[in-house]
C-alpha cells in the first residue's frame, strides 16, 4: 500500500525566514510523481511544486524548492523568504501512474503559520 | 488561467436526503476525480472517471455514491441517503491526457449533514 506521512502537524516561521516541511512516503512503484499542494483558508487546493521520481535534480519554483531523497523516500519542501501569504495547510501527495489513472494519495498536512 | 469550478460552495442537507455536487472541469481535460476531506483529516481519493466511465474507486466510494457526466461540461457526484459521516469538503479535480500532468482542483463544496 502507498502511504504519505507528514510528521509535523503545525509549523511556524518568521516572515522572510526559511522553513522546511517534511514528508516521507512509501510505494513499491519505481515510477511516480510527488507533489506539494497548498490549501489557504480560502480552501482552494493549489499546486506548489512537483517532482518526477526519475529525475535526480530537485525541483524548484521561485521561493519553493524540494529536497528529494529517493532512497530514503523523503520529499521535503523548503520555503525561502517566507511571506505572510504563505500561511496555509501544505499537503504532500504521491501519484502512482503505473497502470492506474493516477489518483493522488495525500498526507495529513502541515499547518504553516507565518509571523510578521 | 482555466479553473475547475464547483457548485455550490456550501450545501446543507438533512440526513437521509440525496445531494448532488457539481463540478465543471477544465474544458480540454479528460480525467476527472472526486476527493473528500473530513474536517481536520487528510484528503482522500473517492473516484476517478475517464471516457464516460469509472476507472478507479476507493473503498469509501460504495453504492451510496455515483458519478455522472451528464453533458460535455459537467461532472457530478451524487450521494444517496446521506449520513452524518458524509459531512466533509468534497473536491473535484481534473487533468489533461498525460498521467504526469498535475491535477487541478476546484475550490471544494462543504457538505454539512444535519
Amino acid at each position: 500500500a502507498q502511504t504519505v506521512t507528514q510528521s509535523q502537524p503545525e509549523m511556524s516561521v518568521q516572515e522572510a525566514e526559511t522553513v522546511t516541511l517534511s514528508c516521507t512516503y512509501d510505494t513499491s512503484e519505481s515510477d511516480y510523481y510527488l507533489f506539494w499542494y497548498k490549501q489557504p483558508p480560502s480552501r482552494q487546493m493549489i499546486l506548489v511544486i512537483r517532482q518526477e521520481a526519475y529525475k535526480q535534480q530537485n525541483a524548484t519554483e521561485n521561493r519553493f524548492s524540494v529536497n528529494f531523497q529517493k532512497a530514503a523516500k523523503s520529499f521535503s519542501l523548503k520555503i525561502s523568504d517566507s511571506q505572510l501569504g504563505d500561511a496555509a495547510m501544505y499537503f504532500c501527495a504521491l501519484l502512482n501512474y503505473g497502470g492506474s489513472q493516477g489518483n493522488l494519495i495525500f498526507g495529513k498536512g502541515t499547518k504553516l503559520s507565518v509571523k510578521p | 488561467e482555466p479553473e475547475v469550478t464547483q457548485t455550490p460552495s456550501h450545501q446543507v442537507t438533512q440526513m437521509g436526503q440525496e445531494v448532488i455536487l457539481r463540478c465543471v472541469p477544465i474544458s480540454n481535460h479528460l480525467y476527472f476525480y472526486w476527493y473528500r476531506q473530513i474536517l481536520g483529516q487528510k484528503v482522500e481519493f473517492l473516484v476517478s472517471f475517464y471516457n464516460n466511465e469509472i476507472s478507479e474507486k476507493s473503498e469509501i466510494f460504495d453504492d451510496q455514491f455515483s458519478v455522472e457526466r451528464p453533458d460535455g461540461s459537467n461532472f457530478t457526484l451524487k450521494i444517496r441517503s446521506t449520513k452524518l459521516e458524509d459531512s466533509a469538503m468534497y473536491f473535484c479535480a481534473s487533468r489533461g491526457d498525460s498521467t504526469n500532468q498535475p491535477q487541478h482542483f476546484g475550490d471544494g463544496t462543504r457538505l454539512s449533514i444535519l
